[in-house]
């Protein structure tokens, strides 16, 4: 079964500070797994994906295959960064999204 | 380019009606078609997806269908609304096979009154 756990519900920083929001999976095969956010009305869009190993908007992602995390980091945090996250797998055919992180950046 | 399109935006109903959401995708063929229902403290839930024409997968069991009547639309459907179908819904789409983007609609907000 594909499953995805992102266990922060809210993320509450100070601009400036690092960031980090947690995503955990299980899956059996081979996983594919991307960011996805969603700003304040506007439509949920990718952020990155672990294939292209990019930085988007000074995010990065790192699949570590044995603890099964794909952790979304940034050093220094931004009021515009504010916004809700999903991390989410991708199986064979099906896109597998966690509960998702509110991510609150304070000035 | 690609657009993908839902309607309608907002929609009301009382318990007991009938549901119809209509999503079709525009400038691409033969794309996985997917049905989410976003919901308070319970992120995204993949409800449907489809590989093809009449080919539906079914995530969740309740009273919702779904339904792929031509390559390129989507429905998503329900013969008596209950009030914990309200929600907001999203279509989505991609191309089929490993390393594709989902994209996804503008949502649909239902309120069963």
């Amino acid at each position: 079964a594909q499953r995805v756990t992102q266990p922060e519900k809210l993320l509450s920083v100070f601009k400036g500070a690092p960031v980090e929001l947690k995503c955990n999976y299980s899956y059996s095969g081979s996983p594919e797994l991307f960011w996805y956010v969603q700003y304040s009305r506007q439509r949920l869009q990718l952020l990155l994906r672990h294939i292209s190993r990019e930085s988007i908007k000074g995010f990065t992602a790192d699949l570590n295959k044995g603890e099964t995390s794909f952790h979304l980091k940034k050093p220094f945090a931004q009021e515009e960064d504010s916004a809700m996250y999903y991390c989410a797998l991708r199986g064979f055919q099906k896109l597998v999204f966690g509960t998702g992180t509110r991510l609150l950046v304070s000035p | 380019s690609q657009t993908i399109h839902q309607w309608p935006a907002t929609l009301v109903q009382p318990v007991g009606s009938p549901l119809s959401l209509e999503c079709t995708v525009e400038g691409t063929s033969n794309p996985n078609l997917y049905w989410y229902r976003q919901a308070a403290g319970r992120g995204l839930q993949l409800l449907f997806y489809s590989v093809g024409i009449g080919q539906i997968s079914s995530e969740v069991p309740q009273n919702l269908s779904a339904s792929r009547p031509q390559d390129r639309q989507f429905i998503l459907s329900s013969k008596k609304l209950l009030l914990s179908d309200s929600g907001f819904y999203l279509c989505a789409w991609s191309v089929q096979g490993r390393g594709h983007t989902i994209y996804f609609g503008e949502g649909s907000w239902l309120t069963v009154v």
